[in-house]
């Protein structure tokens, strides 16, 4: 039982656009969600995160939107740029607890 | 200068052998972790350690033991190779920013180890 999805496996944004990646989850209960961003054969890296009591987080060009009555939420990236071609992950704790529950993944690839 | 390293960063084994990863953060964190991630590319957490003491225990089959030698090292050792046991490993670590015990802290994480079981 997969408590956060990421449905789409893959995403090709052209350089200089938008890039919106997405993710759903069904635990009530996550009170707290992070994005990180995985080149190959490197650990993921924290990208901007967003708690519950807020429904959108920026920095920089990037920004989280949460709408929490959809269980769902959204990395928007603006511009995009060719360095933003990685593996997107979405995750999430409840209560403060250490426990991240990820999502399987997004492959962002920005083409020039 | 790495702040999470692992070693090492591959590792192929016949089954039934007896297997460790090693995992040393330079951050100074409290709490450690490792991640597994399967062929579907979930990464899933097996365990947490804070300040050497076990916090977080996943259905993980008890043939995984986690080691904790002090704050800064958190090694998985794997005993009996199984098939299923092929995946990339992270080790992780945070540090809770006030003392609250209520965490929304960031994880580090390592380069990983692909670990294949043949």
């Amino acid at each position: 039982d997969q408590q956060v999805k990421q449905n789409s496996p893959s995403l090709s944004v052209q350089e200089g656009r938008i890039s919106i990646l997405n993710c759903d989850y069904t635990n009530s209960m996550f009170d707290y969600f992070l994005w990180y961003k995985k080149y190959p054969a490197e650990g993921p890296t924290f990208l901007i995160s967003i708690s519950s009591i807020k429904d959108k987080n920026e920095d920089g060009r990037f920004t989280v939107f949460l709408n929490k009555s959809a269980k769902h939420l959204s990395l928007h990236i603006v511009p995009s740029q060719p360095g933003d071609s990685a593996v997107y992950f979405c995750a999430a704790s409840e209560g403060g607890a250490q426990k991240l529950v990820f999502g399987q993944g997004t492959r962002l690839t920005i083409n020039p | 200068d790495t702040a999470v390293s692992q070693t090492p960063k591959y590792l192929v084994t016949q089954m039934g052998n007896d297997k460790s990863i090693k995992c040393e953060q330079n951050l100074g964190h409290d709490t450690m972790y490792w991640y597994k991630q399967d062929s579907k590319k979930f990464l899933k957490i097996m365990f947490s350690y804070n300040n050497k003491e076990l916090i977080i225990n996943e259905t993980v089959p008890n043939r995984f033991s986690p080691k904790s030698p002090d704050k800064a090292h958190l090694n998985l050792h794997i005993n009996s190779l199984e098939l299923g046991d092929s995946a990339v490993y992270f080790c992780a670590s945070s540090q809770d920013p006030n003392g609250s015990g209520r965490r929304t802290d960031t994880q580090y994480f390592g380069p990983g180890t692909r670990l294949t079981v043949l």
